[in-house]
């Protein structure tokens, strides 16, 4: 089965510049997770989709967006970029149920993004 | 405030010797909680999670973690060490909010 993947591996931008990420969770899973892997600030919940809506977001700027797909994959969309947003950006599926306790994350390998 | 915390930054074992990397939580009620694996360049590998039930957990390649509710902690441990565990790790926690709360990461380095 395959797990999660991300595209692209690496995405050079500069500042100003906007960048799209995407994930494709694993079969079967209907939500995806955005993380942020900064140095030095470590792994952050950035946001949430099930079933095409957003369900949960993290403590960051709106300049940071995503969607999901009738498919269920997903996208990452940051605009204005920063020097600081520089950083490992991790996508995560789950079979998201109605309990907590049954959602396990899953993720992918990341996108490497430099702003220059 | 909540908050998940891994005292050790920097571990180093020779190989074959025993491991133990800390996790200490502070919530409100107890989260789930789980331990995940991450080598140079990659993303995260789950190696173990707790939800309820019995408090050591079994993982893969040979982890395995206890859950103390009076310590509000969650150590990972392996009993002999190989030189492909040398990663960082993650201890995270999760909630009803289904978002999942890192620890700053344990570099661990194995010595031949």
């Amino acid at each position: 089965e395959a797990g999660v993947t991300q595209s692209p591996t690496h995405l050079i931008k500069t500042r100003g510049q906007q960048a799209t990420l995407r994930c494709s969770p694993i079969s079967g899973h209907t939500s995806v997770y955005w993380y942020q892997q900064a140095l030095g600030l470590g792994l952050q919940f950035l946001l949430w989709y099930d079933e095409g809506e957003e369900r949960n977001r993290g403590n960051f700027p709106p300049r940071f967006s995503g969607r999901q797909f009738p498919n269920y994959s997903s996208e990452l969309n940051v605009n204005a970029l920063e020097l600081e947003d520089s950083a490992l950006y991790l996508c995560a599926s789950s079979n998201f149920g109605q309990e907590p306790s049954t959602d396990t994350q899953y993720f992918g390998p990341g996108t490497r993004l430099t702003v220059l | 405030a909540q908050s998940v915390t891994q005292p050790d930054i920097h571990i180093t074992v020779s190989e074959g010797a025993s491991l133990e990397l800390r996790c200490n939580y502070s919530y409100g009620a107890t989260p789930y909680l789980f331990w995940y694996v991450q080598s140079p360049g990659q993303g995260l590998q789950l190696l173990l999670k707790y939800f309820s039930g019995d408090t050591l957990v079994q993982g893969i390649k040979g982890f395995e973690a206890e859950f103390k509710r009076s310590q509000s902690s969650f150590n990972l441990r392996k009993p002999s060490v190989h030189w492909s565990d040398a990663a960082e790790y993650f201890c995270a926690v999760g909630f009803n909010d289904y978002k999942l709360s890192f620890g700053a990461g344990t570099t661990v380095t194995v010595r031949a």
